[in-house]
């Protein structure tokens, strides 16, 4: 199916954890992005990428780590899960001006 | 400074009554874009509307259409006709060109607004 997929859709670890976020899109967007949702925060930029082997910082990366080596490929990893990272996390895409696409979410709860 | 503002944590609208979000906004980059997105308790994001920094004419999708009014730095949503369907948290995103590290567009939000659509 054309789109961006996130997988999983849910995920319970417990803290200390390395965790793994998958996002993958099927439209070869230059851009790809991850948020994080919390409720009295919108949604806030963890990490982006501008094309393959290029990352960047957002607003809030402390704790994460991302890489991007095919093009639809953009996996975010929680080296070591703690409490405050439990969170609602988007990953999203994008090549012009004015069409971001987002992924269904993941659910992430750390125990 | 907040980038974004949206001042209305929660709205009620009657059905088939016109609604108006709020929505400002802070940049100095001469070329921007202001998006609105709708996310239902399912959790979707839903794009709802795109207005560029240079676009002339406000934009308009269905019943939706953002009033910019760019010296005031607002991108206010309207929803004509309000249905219970329109009843979800709402997003106000202002697109940015980021010079420095990678480079690129990025993309910001406001903190919401629920809007509770009344039968």
């Amino acid at each position: 199916d054309a789109g961006i997929t996130q997988s999983p859709r849910y995920k319970i670890t417990e803290t200390g954890r390395q965790v793994t976020l998958m996002c993958h899109q099927t439209w070869s967007h230059s851009y790809m992005f991850w948020y994080r949702q919390d409720l009295g925060h919108g949604l806030r930029l963890i990490y982006y990428s501008a094309a393959a082997d290029i990352t960047d910082k957002g607003e809030v990366p402390d704790g994460y780590v991302v890489s991007r080596s095919k093009t639809e490929n953009f996996p975010l990893t929680l080296e070591s899960a703690t409490r405050s990272q439990t969170s609602v996390y988007f990953c999203a895409s994008s090549e012009d001006w004015a069409g971001w696409y987002f992924g269904a979410g993941t659910r992430l709860s750390v125990l | 400074a907040q980038k974004i503002t949206q001042t209305q944590p929660g709205m009620f609208v009657q059905e088939k009554e016109a609604v108006t979000l709020d929505c400002t906004y802070d940049t100095s980059d001469p070329s921007y874009g202001l998006f609105w997105y709708k996310q239902p308790s399912s959790g979707e994001m839903i794009f709802l509307i795109y207005q560029g920094s240079y676009d002339q004419q406000n934009a308009t999708e269905g019943r939706y259409s953002l009033n910019f009014q760019k010296a005031r730095k607002s991108a206010n949503l309207v929803i004509s006709a309000s249905q219970l369907g329109d009843s979800a948290m709402y997003f106000c995103a202002m697109r940015e060109v980021q010079y420095s590290g990678a480079g690129s567009y990025q993309l910001t939000f406001g903190k919401g607004t629920k809007l509770s659509v009344i039968p």
